[in-house]
């Protein structure tokens, strides 16, 4: 399977805090994306990432990626209670014209 | 601008019942489309993808089907409901295979 793997399954911080939350997968990809998810709700588009860049950056979003650990980290600075959500990892494979999604990290910001 | 809307937003069906869950998308045309089930506290598993009218690819066997009888219409449906199809079913759509996808608010099911 190439589904990703969301590393830790559960953050919680202070608001102004940074929050980072890793990604790996298994087989080669064209594009990684993180999506957003608030309880209860469909799932938002955040960033896309193309396997030949290695970073982008998006507001208060740092996403980078390493194709030879196969491995992805999404940064949120100065974190706010509004950040709170599931935040998900999906890859489309090389090949593939789909994409797989981890299992997301549940972030928590307190006030 | 692109909206997808599906409906209806929670559903409590028995063992047995059958299930229509429709998603229509306004805005855009010859959307690729999608069904993910995501089961609680878990990531989402692709059911059924779709590149046009009539085009179906099933990613996981089970007693699911779907259809797509317009453009930008996508339906999923059970003839008998099973507990284990209980979940949040959302469903997507993107421009470009591998691309962004937008997704749906989801739709709650519960089977009893």
């Amino acid at each position: 399977s190439q589904q990703g793997e969301e590393d830790p399954q559960a953050l919680s911080i202070q608001e102004g805090e940074n929050a980072t939350m890793n990604c790996s997968y298994k087989t080669s990809i064209n594009n990684l994306q993180w999506y957003r998810q608030n309880s209860g709700r469909g799932l938002v588009h955040l960033i896309l990432i193309r396997s030949n860049e290695r970073e982008k950056h998006s507001g208060r979003l740092r996403v980078t990626l390493d194709t030879s650990k196969k491995s992805s980290s999404l940064l949120i600075t100065a974190s706010r209670a509004a950040d709170t959500a599931s935040y998900f990892c999906a890859t489309e494979g090389s090949g593939y014209s789909t994409l797989t999604f981890g299992k997301g990290t549940m972030l928590l910001v307190s006030p | 601008s692109q909206t997808i809307h599906q409906w209806p937003a929670t559903l409590v069906q028995p063992v047995g019942s059958p299930l229509s869950l429709e998603c229509t998308v306004e805005g855009t045309s010859n959307p690729n489309l999608y069904w993910y089930r995501q089961a609680a506290g878990r990531g989402l598993q692709l059911l059924f993808y779709s590149v046009g009218i009539g085009q179906i690819s099933s990613e996981v066997p089970q007693n699911l089907s779907a259809s797509r009888p317009q453009d930008r219409q996508f339906i999923l449906s059970s003839k008998k409901l099973l507990l284990s199809d209980s979940g949040f079913y959302l469903c997507a759509w993107s421009g470009l295979a591998g691309r962004e996808q937008f997704f749906g608010p989801g739709t709650r099911l519960t089977v009893l």
